[in-house]
């Protein structure tokens, strides 16, 4: 079951904050996000797993509501270097063979 | 940044012919999967590997077929390539190991066009 991304896009201009929100109708082991650049492959920015934790990484956050089934990234004091396609991935099963099913991005433009 | 390289980068072919595209990896690690990219769908899983020999299907594989003889090496193959599989391809690789999940590392894509 793909995971349902919003919003779908999202204009900022520097140093705004914003969040993008990934839920599932189904009950999740882990969260991956990632980062896509026009014409570039998709960089990893952060697992969480079951457990309600949340993590960091630079002024990106995200935390992690196993009982919602959601996942919400944070970005904060954003950057020009922010802009780009966001992609949560989530998984269902704790066993298995890590697979990982994305959502279908959500367009962050951040303008001066 | 992860050693994957995958070829060709770009392909322009007819329909009906077969496609073949490498992924191949310098990290030893045990999974590698395949996805394609389109508007609108976002990343897709077409077959994913979790060990030498060892494949699944993903959500989207119809009319894809995969082959891992060496750690190394995830092949994917279009037997017989339709224009609805015009789209860009994106192999990746995960590491396995205890006490929790890894990220996955995405190689530079191939864009593959239909006619």
């Amino acid at each position: 079951q793909q995971p349902v991304q919003s919003p779908q896009a999202v204009i900022l201009r520097e140093g705004e904050d914003a969040v993008i929100n990934c839920s599932s109708s189904k009950a999740l082991y882990s969260v991956h996000w990632y980062r896509q650049k026009h014409g570039e492959a998709p960089v990893f920015l952060m697992i969480l797993l079951k457990g309600g934790e949340q993590k960091g990484h630079d002024k990106i956050s995200a935390s992690f509501n196993e009982k919602k089934q959601q996942s919400s990234l944070y970005l904060t004091a954003s950057q020009l270097s922010y802009s780009g396609t966001y992609f949560c991935g989530t998984e269902m099963n704790s066993g298995g063979y890590q697979k990982v099913t994305f959502g279908t991005g959500t367009k962050l433009q951040v303008i001066p | 940044d992860a050693g994957i390289t995958q070829s060709p980068r770009h392909k322009v072919t007819e329909t009906g012919t077969p496609v073949t595209l490498r992924c191949h990896q310098t990290e030893n690690h045990r999974y590698m999967y395949w996805y394609r990219q389109d508007p609108g769908h976002g990343l897709r899983l077409i077959h994913y590997s979790y060990g030498v020999k060892d494949t699944d299907k993903g959500e989207v594989s119809d009319g894809y077929s995969v082959s891992r003889s060496k750690t190394e090496d995830f092949l994917l193959t279009l037997e017989s390539a339709t224009s609805s599989q015009t789209s860009v391809y994106f192999c990746a690789i995960s590491e396995s190991r205890a006490g929790g999940r890894q990220p996955q590392h995405f190689g530079d894509g191939t864009r593959l066009s239909i006619l």
